[in-house]
């Protein structure tokens, strides 16, 4: 199966610091990536999606400045909080989608980076 | 009116029963529909994947798609608890997939 991988899986910073989370397909390329957060028994929130090779599409009241994402490979792409805060502590989740998959809608998930800001 | 409605729970069952999970939507050109189930802390992890209308069956689990009444359901029979988790339904009408808010599962031993 499709395999998405995460790094790292947990980080805990000081306020004011930035942190890359990165996200990777393994084992197929994936044009599409997205990210989502997560807070403590809620569902996913989509924070942006990530095209390969051109800039990514932020939801509404996500800061694209304070959350960067790049997606410089099929296999690959990043998530840097910048200048974070305390209530930037979240459960952050990327997905990718298949480009060779007959899937339109199917999303494989990464396992996930949990941050903690002091 | 959010456009996929899922009951939060909790659902707790004994070991063995059938559960029952649901979600409804609004969006009448959603196509594909997902189950995942979500450990805590870990991501979300792909169970059915249904195109359109129809039922699909994998081991102890069944998709159920109605697009008439715009409904979605998951079966899990003989329940184990080792399926106590976080069921997030999810739909797409090709790009955008939006996620229902989980139903928490707990199978009693």
């Amino acid at each position: 199966g499709a395999v998405v991988s995460q790094h790292p899986s947990w980080v805990i910073c000081k306020s004011g610091t930035s942190v890359k989370i990165e996200c990777r397909s393994l084992d197929f390329q994936a044009t599409t990536m997205f990210w989502y957060r997560q807070f403590p028994k809620q569902s996913l929130m989509l924070m942006a999606t990530s095209n390969e090779g051109s800039k990514a599409t932020y939801e509404q009241g996500v800061e694209k400045d304070k959350f960067l994402i790049n997606h410089a490979s099929l296999t690959l792409s990043t998530l840097t909080v910048t200048s974070a805060h305390p209530e930037d502590s979240s459960f952050y989740i990327c997905s990718a989608r298949d480009t060779q998959g007959l899937a339109m809608g199917e999303q494989f998930f990464g396992p996930g980076t949990r941050l903690t800001v002091l | 009116q959010k456009e996929v409605e899922q009951d939060p729970g909790p659902l707790s069952v004994p070991e063995g029963a059938i559960v029952s999970l649901n979600c409804t939507y609004s969006n009448s050109a959603f196509q594909y529909f997902m189950w995942y189930r979500q450990y805590s802390r870990k991501g979300p992890e792909l169970l059915m994947y249904t195109y359109s209308s129809g039922n699909k069956e994998d081991g102890r689990f069944t998709a159920q798609v109605d697009k008439s009444s715009k409904y979605i359901s998951l079966f899990i029979r003989d329940s184990q608890p080792s399926d106590s988790a976080t069921y997030l339904c999810a739909m797409s009408e090709g790009f955008k997939t939006i996620f229902g808010a989980g139903t928490r599962l707990f199978v009693k031993a």
